[in-house]
Protein backbone atom coordinates (compact mmCIF):
# COMPACT_ATOMS: atom_id res chain seq x y z
CA UNK A 1 0.00 0.00 0.00
CA UNK A 2 1.46 3.45 -0.74
CA UNK A 3 2.05 5.51 2.14
CA UNK A 4 3.00 9.27 2.15
CA UNK A 5 4.47 10.87 5.84
CA UNK A 6 5.53 14.14 5.34
CA UNK A 7 7.53 15.83 9.03
CA UNK A 8 9.34 18.48 9.72
CA UNK A 9 6.35 21.17 9.90
CA UNK A 10 5.83 23.58 13.08
CA UNK A 11 6.74 27.50 13.47
CA UNK A 12 8.81 29.16 11.51
CA UNK A 13 10.37 32.40 11.85
CA UNK A 14 9.93 35.00 9.20
CA UNK A 15 12.52 35.18 7.15
CA UNK A 16 13.66 32.21 8.39
CA UNK A 17 14.42 28.59 7.34
CA UNK A 18 12.29 24.99 7.85
CA UNK A 19 12.72 21.43 5.92
CA UNK A 20 9.93 19.56 5.03
CA UNK A 21 10.61 16.07 4.85
CA UNK A 22 8.06 13.19 2.89
CA UNK A 23 9.17 9.55 3.14
CA UNK A 24 7.55 7.47 0.69
CA UNK A 25 6.93 3.66 0.73
CA UNK A 26 4.79 0.79 -0.66
CA UNK A 27 5.77 1.65 -4.11
CA UNK A 28 9.07 2.49 -5.90
CA UNK A 29 9.35 6.38 -5.45
CA UNK A 30 12.59 6.52 -7.83
CA UNK A 31 10.10 5.87 -10.56
CA UNK A 32 7.45 8.50 -10.10
CA UNK A 33 7.51 12.08 -9.89
CA UNK A 34 6.61 13.51 -6.44
CA UNK A 35 5.48 17.01 -6.08
CA UNK A 36 4.32 19.46 -2.55
CA UNK A 37 1.25 21.00 -2.92
CA UNK A 38 0.34 23.52 0.01
CA UNK A 39 -3.21 25.40 1.27
CA UNK A 40 -3.09 28.40 3.25
CA UNK A 41 -6.06 28.20 6.01
CA UNK A 42 -9.57 28.79 4.39
CA UNK A 43 -8.20 28.34 0.96
CA UNK A 44 -7.63 26.25 -2.60
CA UNK A 45 -4.71 24.24 -3.24
CA UNK A 46 -1.49 25.53 -4.49
CA UNK A 47 1.47 23.35 -6.18
CA UNK A 48 4.43 24.30 -5.08
CA UNK A 49 7.34 22.40 -6.29
CA UNK A 50 7.81 18.84 -8.53
CA UNK A 51 11.22 16.71 -8.88
CA UNK A 52 11.60 13.55 -11.27
CA UNK A 53 12.32 10.44 -10.09
CA UNK A 54 15.89 10.78 -10.46
CA UNK A 55 15.96 13.94 -9.09
CA UNK A 56 17.93 15.67 -12.01
CA UNK A 57 14.83 18.09 -13.22
CA UNK A 58 12.44 19.83 -10.84
CA UNK A 59 9.76 22.66 -11.04
CA UNK A 60 9.07 25.11 -8.91
CA UNK A 61 6.17 27.74 -8.73
CA UNK A 62 6.75 31.37 -9.04
CA UNK A 63 5.42 32.44 -5.32
CA UNK A 64 8.50 30.06 -4.03
CA UNK A 65 11.07 30.10 -6.76
CA UNK A 66 14.23 31.30 -5.49
CA UNK A 67 13.24 30.48 -1.94
CA UNK A 68 12.12 26.87 -1.37
CA UNK A 69 14.15 23.99 -2.84
CA UNK A 70 12.27 20.65 -3.47
CA UNK A 71 15.06 17.81 -3.20
CA UNK A 72 15.33 13.86 -2.94
CA UNK A 73 17.14 11.21 -1.79
CA UNK A 74 15.88 7.91 -2.33
CA UNK A 75 12.27 7.62 -0.78
CA UNK A 76 12.55 10.76 0.87
CA UNK A 77 11.38 13.41 -0.62
CA UNK A 78 12.35 17.34 0.62
CA UNK A 79 11.59 21.00 0.65
CA UNK A 80 14.23 23.59 1.75
CA UNK A 81 12.19 26.25 2.68
CA UNK A 82 13.97 29.63 2.58
CA UNK A 83 13.07 33.25 3.35
CA UNK A 84 9.71 32.33 5.16
CA UNK A 85 7.06 34.66 5.46
CA UNK A 86 3.39 34.81 6.64
CA UNK A 87 2.04 33.60 3.28
CA UNK A 88 3.90 30.92 3.41
CA UNK A 89 1.61 29.85 5.92
CA UNK A 90 0.10 26.47 5.09
CA UNK A 91 -0.73 22.59 4.98
CA UNK A 92 1.96 21.32 2.99
CA UNK A 93 1.19 18.01 1.08
CA UNK A 94 3.47 15.41 0.10
CA UNK A 95 2.10 13.80 -3.39
CA UNK A 96 2.88 11.70 -5.58
CA UNK A 97 2.42 11.86 -9.58
CA UNK A 98 0.94 9.05 -11.43
CA UNK A 99 3.65 7.26 -13.88
CA UNK A 100 2.55 8.17 -17.62
CA UNK A 101 1.73 11.03 -19.58
CA UNK A 102 -1.21 12.75 -17.81
CA UNK A 103 0.11 14.97 -14.85
CA UNK A 104 -2.15 14.39 -11.96
CA UNK A 105 -1.59 12.74 -8.16
CA UNK A 106 -2.88 9.37 -6.84
CA UNK A 107 -1.65 9.84 -3.65
CA UNK A 108 -1.65 12.24 -1.10
CA UNK A 109 -0.20 12.70 2.39
CA UNK A 110 -2.01 13.77 5.08
CA UNK A 111 -0.05 17.21 5.23
CA UNK A 112 1.78 18.88 7.90
CA UNK A 113 1.21 22.51 8.94
CA UNK A 114 3.70 25.56 8.83
CA UNK A 115 3.41 28.34 10.09
CA UNK A 116 5.43 31.30 9.85
CA UNK A 117 5.01 34.23 12.48
CA UNK A 118 7.43 36.19 14.96
CA UNK B 1 -5.97 34.54 -8.26
CA UNK B 2 -6.47 31.03 -9.56
CA UNK B 3 -5.20 30.22 -13.10
CA UNK B 4 -8.32 28.17 -13.52
CA UNK B 5 -11.61 29.45 -12.42
CA UNK B 6 -14.48 27.52 -10.75
CA UNK B 7 -17.63 28.96 -9.07
CA UNK B 8 -17.06 29.19 -5.22
CA UNK B 9 -19.99 27.45 -4.25
CA UNK B 10 -22.73 25.27 -5.29
CA UNK B 11 -25.91 23.64 -3.52
CA UNK B 12 -27.89 21.26 -4.65
CA UNK B 13 -30.80 19.26 -3.03
CA UNK B 14 -30.26 15.77 -2.26
CA UNK B 15 -31.18 13.52 -5.63
CA UNK B 16 -30.69 16.24 -7.98
CA UNK B 17 -27.52 16.82 -9.98
CA UNK B 18 -24.87 19.58 -10.00
CA UNK B 19 -22.19 20.43 -12.94
CA UNK B 20 -19.36 22.54 -11.65
CA UNK B 21 -17.44 24.55 -14.82
CA UNK B 22 -13.31 25.42 -14.55
CA UNK B 23 -12.32 27.55 -17.13
CA UNK B 24 -8.77 27.73 -18.52
CA UNK B 25 -6.62 29.00 -21.28
CA UNK B 26 -4.31 27.34 -24.59
CA UNK B 27 -1.38 26.47 -22.02
CA UNK B 28 -3.06 24.02 -19.22
CA UNK B 29 -6.84 22.79 -20.23
CA UNK B 30 -6.40 23.98 -23.73
CA UNK B 31 -3.77 21.38 -23.91
CA UNK B 32 -3.38 19.27 -21.31
CA UNK B 33 -5.88 16.80 -19.60
CA UNK B 34 -7.82 18.00 -16.66
CA UNK B 35 -7.58 16.17 -13.23
CA UNK B 36 -10.51 16.52 -11.15
CA UNK B 37 -10.19 16.31 -6.76
CA UNK B 38 -12.46 15.86 -3.84
CA UNK B 39 -11.73 17.26 -0.77
CA UNK B 40 -13.33 17.01 2.88
CA UNK B 41 -12.43 19.18 5.72
CA UNK B 42 -9.53 18.97 7.50
CA UNK B 43 -8.53 15.68 4.90
CA UNK B 44 -5.99 15.57 2.09
CA UNK B 45 -7.60 15.88 -1.61
CA UNK B 46 -8.45 12.35 -3.10
CA UNK B 47 -8.25 11.99 -6.82
CA UNK B 48 -12.43 11.83 -8.34
CA UNK B 49 -11.09 12.31 -12.08
CA UNK B 50 -8.03 12.10 -14.41
CA UNK B 51 -7.31 12.48 -17.91
CA UNK B 52 -10.80 14.56 -18.62
CA UNK B 53 -13.20 11.78 -17.88
CA UNK B 54 -11.69 8.61 -16.08
CA UNK B 55 -12.56 6.95 -12.67
CA UNK B 56 -10.36 5.53 -10.14
CA UNK B 57 -11.92 2.22 -8.96
CA UNK B 58 -13.92 3.06 -6.08
CA UNK B 59 -15.30 6.51 -7.39
CA UNK B 60 -18.51 5.82 -8.09
CA UNK B 61 -20.14 6.36 -11.29
CA UNK B 62 -22.37 8.96 -10.59
CA UNK B 63 -19.40 10.89 -10.72
CA UNK B 64 -18.43 12.18 -14.51
CA UNK B 65 -15.81 14.90 -16.02
CA UNK B 66 -15.47 15.96 -19.16
CA UNK B 67 -13.91 19.03 -21.66
CA UNK B 68 -14.37 20.92 -24.32
CA UNK B 69 -11.44 23.28 -25.32
CA UNK B 70 -10.16 25.23 -22.64
CA UNK B 71 -13.07 24.27 -19.95
CA UNK B 72 -13.93 21.53 -18.25
CA UNK B 73 -16.50 19.90 -16.10
CA UNK B 74 -18.09 17.72 -13.21
CA UNK B 75 -21.36 16.63 -12.96
CA UNK B 76 -22.37 14.75 -9.82
CA UNK B 77 -25.80 13.24 -10.26
CA UNK B 78 -28.23 11.62 -7.63
CA UNK B 79 -26.09 13.75 -5.04
CA UNK B 80 -25.88 12.49 -1.61
CA UNK B 81 -25.08 13.97 1.21
CA UNK B 82 -21.43 12.42 1.39
CA UNK B 83 -20.81 14.24 -1.76
CA UNK B 84 -20.68 17.35 0.75
CA UNK B 85 -16.54 18.60 0.04
CA UNK B 86 -14.80 20.71 -2.13
CA UNK B 87 -14.17 19.94 -5.64
CA UNK B 88 -11.20 21.31 -7.66
CA UNK B 89 -9.84 21.17 -11.16
CA UNK B 90 -6.63 21.01 -12.30
CA UNK B 91 -3.72 20.98 -15.00
CA UNK B 92 -0.34 20.78 -15.74
CA UNK B 93 0.52 24.44 -17.43
CA UNK B 94 3.06 24.69 -20.49
CA UNK B 95 3.52 28.75 -19.93
CA UNK B 96 3.91 28.84 -16.73
CA UNK B 97 5.75 25.25 -16.41
CA UNK B 98 4.07 24.30 -13.46
CA UNK B 99 0.21 22.43 -11.98
CA UNK B 100 -2.07 25.27 -11.79
CA UNK B 101 -5.56 24.39 -9.55
CA UNK B 102 -8.36 25.85 -10.00
CA UNK B 103 -9.74 27.85 -6.89
CA UNK B 104 -12.09 25.29 -6.02
CA UNK B 105 -16.18 24.75 -5.58
CA UNK B 106 -17.57 23.93 -2.30
CA UNK B 107 -20.92 22.17 -2.41
CA UNK B 108 -23.34 21.87 -0.73
CA UNK B 109 -26.17 19.56 -0.01
CA UNK B 110 -29.05 21.01 1.22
Amino acid sequence: EVHLGESGGGLGQPGGSLTLSCTASGFSSRSFVMSWVRQAPGKGLEWVADISGPGDNTHHAGSVRGRFTISRDNSTVYLQMNSLTAEDTAIYYCAKRHGGNFYYFDHWGQGILVTVSS
Amino acid sequence: QSVLTQPPSASVTPGQRVTISCSGSSSNIGSNSVTWYQQFPGTAPKLLIFSNNQRPSGVPDRFSGSKSGTSASLAISGLQSEDEADYYCAAWDDSLSGYVFGSGTKVTVL
